[in-house]
């Protein structure tokens, strides 16, 4: 019954600093999504992967790479820390967008809060 | 693009007090509508939804209206609980899910 599984929930790290963002998810989703969430701005989708090997931009991509190598997981990587991305960091996922299966409902793992001093 | 705007919080209520959230969107077609609610430390999880004008999605004694003609899916609860605060977002899904900036919700006892 895990659903998505989201590592680590915390971290802290220096400016310019790299760091990988894990996500899992056991529903056989076809999509997978990485938001992040700010005081006064709720929810910002980051990227998104619609199936493995399809990746795509979000509102807010810039210093965050993804990929998608297999149906369950979905890393978030940050090549080089920086203070504005100090953040509450989601991963959600979801049958595709489009499908029959699909009613727009989306699964939250529990959150990583991401510090960079 | 398609958009929602939620009231902003954070909303103080007493323990028994009836809740309105309110919630309008601007969408092309006829999206869903969801309300979502995370409570402290804890992820997003659905709340109701309503998939169609007119529908009602009902949990917990929270209820939605879809009303196309007001654009709007507005959050009530007749009587709320400690246990209630929480913060909630409203969301639609066209061809892509949108969430509005979450509003905060604390009850006193």
């Amino acid at each position: 019954n895990a659903g998505v599984t989201q590592t680590p929930k915390f971290q802290v790290l220096k400016t310019g600093q790299s760091m990988t963002l894990q996500c899992a998810q056991d529903m056989n989703h076809e999509y997978m999504s990485w938001y992040r969430q700010d005081p006064g701005m709720g929810l910002r989708l980051i990227h998104y992967s619609v199936g493995a090997g399809i990746t795509d931009q979000g509102e807010v991509p810039n210093g965050y790479n993804v990929s998608r190598s297999t149906t369950e997981d979905f890393p978030l990587r940050l090549l080089s820390a920086a203070p504005s991305q100090t953040s509450v960091y989601f991963c959600a996922s979801s049958y595709l967008p489009g499908g029959t299966d699909n009613t727009g409902e989306l699964f939250f793992g529990e959150g990583s809060r991401l510090t960079v001093l | 693009g398609d958009s929602v705007t939620q009231m902003e919080g954070p909303v103080t209520l007493s323990e028994e007090a009836f809740l309105t959230i309110n919630c309008t969107y601007t969408a092309t077609g006829y999206p869903s509508l969801f309300w979502y609610v995370q409570y402290p430390g804890e992820g997003l999880q659905l709340l109701l939804k309503a998939t169609k004008a007119d529908d009602k999605g009902s949990n917990k004694g929270f209820e939605a209206t879809y009303r196309k003609e007001t654009t709007s899916f507005h959050l009530e609860k007749g009587s709320v609980q400690v246990s209630d605060s929480a913060v909630y977002f409203c969301a639609l899904y066209g061809n892509k899910l949108v969430f509005g900036a979450g509003t905060i919700l604390r009850v006193k006892s």
